[in-house]
């Protein structure tokens, strides 16, 4: 079944240690995102990728690295997590045109202690 | 930056009508999505406006005024599975997504 999905479901975390958030799509999409989800703020871009081979950053990129060593995958990683870190977090992949509907994948709930 | 706004909650019936207003002020403008967000999940898509006017799919319609800065989602004969958070996002000239904070609708019996 085409789609995006994300490993792991959930996480908790002990502050100071790296984690690497994966995400992997098969809908051969140029563009893949990651965000993260607070309560009140809606959903911010961290990184993004238009292409393989490229990133970028978003809205709140400040202790998250990517990388986008093909077209199907994009991990994202907390190279020493800290508490404000704890979110749920949103990979989601879309063909970059004129409509660039974004999917989803289902989410990595991470709380860091 | 952009500057998304949309109302927190709504509460209406089932069977009734519900309208989510939003306005936004962002650099460049590519078209305005609206996701639905059941709580736990990921969000899916419900709509997208480019030009100005009213879209329709089912139960849903979405409107666009691009001078005003200005869209609506409405949500008709409301089900109790409507109740989610509706999100509005603008997409930019560098096809990156703002989203605004969300509207939690809930339907009550």
């Amino acid at each position: 079944i085409a789609g995006i999905t994300q490993a792991p479901t959930s996480q908790i975390l002990a502050a100071g240690r790296r984690m690497t958030l994966r995400c992997t799509q098969d809908m051969r999409h140029n563009a893949m995102y990651w965000y993260r989800q607070d309560l009140g703020l809606g959903l911010r871009l961290i990184h993004y990728s238009n292409t393989a081979g490229t990133t970028g950053k978003g809205e709140v990129p400040d202790g998250y690295s990517v990388s986008r060593a093909n077209t199907d995958d994009f991990p994202l990683t907390l190279a020493s997590a800290v508490p404000s870190q704890t979110s749920v977090y949103f990979c989601a992949s879309s063909d970059q045109g004129e409509y660039n509907e974004q999917f989803f994948g289902p989410g990595t709930r991470l709380t860091v202690l | 930056g952009q500057n998304i706004d949309q109302p927190t909650e709504m509460t209406a019936t089932e069977g009734a009508i519900v309208q989510i207003n939003c306005t936004y002020q962002t650099s460049g403008f590519n078209g305005l999505f609206w996701y639905q967000q059941h709580a736990g999940e990921a969000p899916t898509f419900l709509s997208y406006n480019v030009l100005d006017g009213l879209e329709e799919k089912g139960r849903f319609s979405s409107f666009l005024s691009r001078s005003k800065g200005y869209s609506y989602l409405l949500l008709k004969e409301l089900q109790m599975k409507d109740s989610a958070s509706y999100l509005c996002a603008v997409i930019s000239n560098d096809y990156k997504l703002s989203f605004g904070a969300g509207t939690t609708v809930t339907v009550r019996a």
